[in-house]
């Protein structure tokens, strides 16, 4: 099976711009939970998506939106980028019941 | 509010010798107590994951230790080898919250 697939791997945006990243869980994966890595704040729980649904929230401003389509690919979505919003963007998958994430490798977002 | 502590921040063992990395949690409803390794460059890797019912689950060289009571859990590596260089993150996760993450550790392992 392919694994978890994030594009693009890297980005480079300006300070207000938006962005958007794309995740494609593994094949039979459901549920999508997107992470913000960062050296000062680790791993940081965006959200997670189940079925089309919003199922999970952390605790990230509104500019921080994503959605998930029906053939459970998933998008996030960052407006109005901060100097603050430079991080690796990890977006994991799962079954529907379960506790165990598999990892893509990740997106790494630098705003200038 | 940190749920998870981890420590320590940085560790480096000597070729052969035992890694071990602490974690701490406070949220009682926590029922899955995952660990993730990852290497420069690369997502997290589950590399093996217990639930409160058992004390200690291994997988090859990698043991987790859990203490239900004292809700701790630790990673214990035998046999460290150079390849095991890479951060280590523990976790939790269970009722409605999904997966949080301790602030890794840095294994540093030198021949």
């Amino acid at each position: 099976k392919a694994g978890v697939t994030q594009t693009p791997r890297y980005l480079i945006k300006t300070r207000g711009q938006q962005v958007t990243l794309s995740c494609s869980p593994i094949s039979g994966h459901r549920s999508v939970s997107w992470y913000q890595q960062t050296p000062g704040q680790g791993l940081q729980f965006l959200f997670e998506y189940f079925s089309e649904t919003q199922r999970n929230k952390g605790n990230f401003p509104g500019r921080f939106s994503g959605r998930q389509f029906s053939n459970s690919r998933s998008e996030m979505n960052v407006s109005t980028l901060e100097l603050g919003d430079s991080a690796l963007y990890l977006c994991a998958s799962s079954l529907e019941f379960s506790y165990e994430q598999y990892f893509g490798p990740g997106t790494r977002l630098t705003v200038t | 509010q940190q749920q998870v502590k981890q420590s320590p921040q940085s560790l480096i063992v000597q070729k052969g010798g035992i890694s071990i990395i602490n974690c701490a949690y406070e949220n009682t409803a926590f029922d899955y107590f995952p660990w993730y390794q990852q290497f420069p460059g690369k997502g997290p890797a589950l590399l093996i994951a217990i639930r409160p019912d058992v004390s200690e689950k291994k997988e090859g060289r990698f043991t987790i230790s859990f203490n239900k009571s004292a809700k701790q859990f630790s990673l214990h590596i035998m046999d460290s080898q150079p390849g095991d260089s890479a951060t280590y993150f523990c976790a939790a996760s269970g009722g409605y919250q999904k997966v949080t993450f301790g602030t890794g550790t840095k294994l540093q392992v030198i021949p």
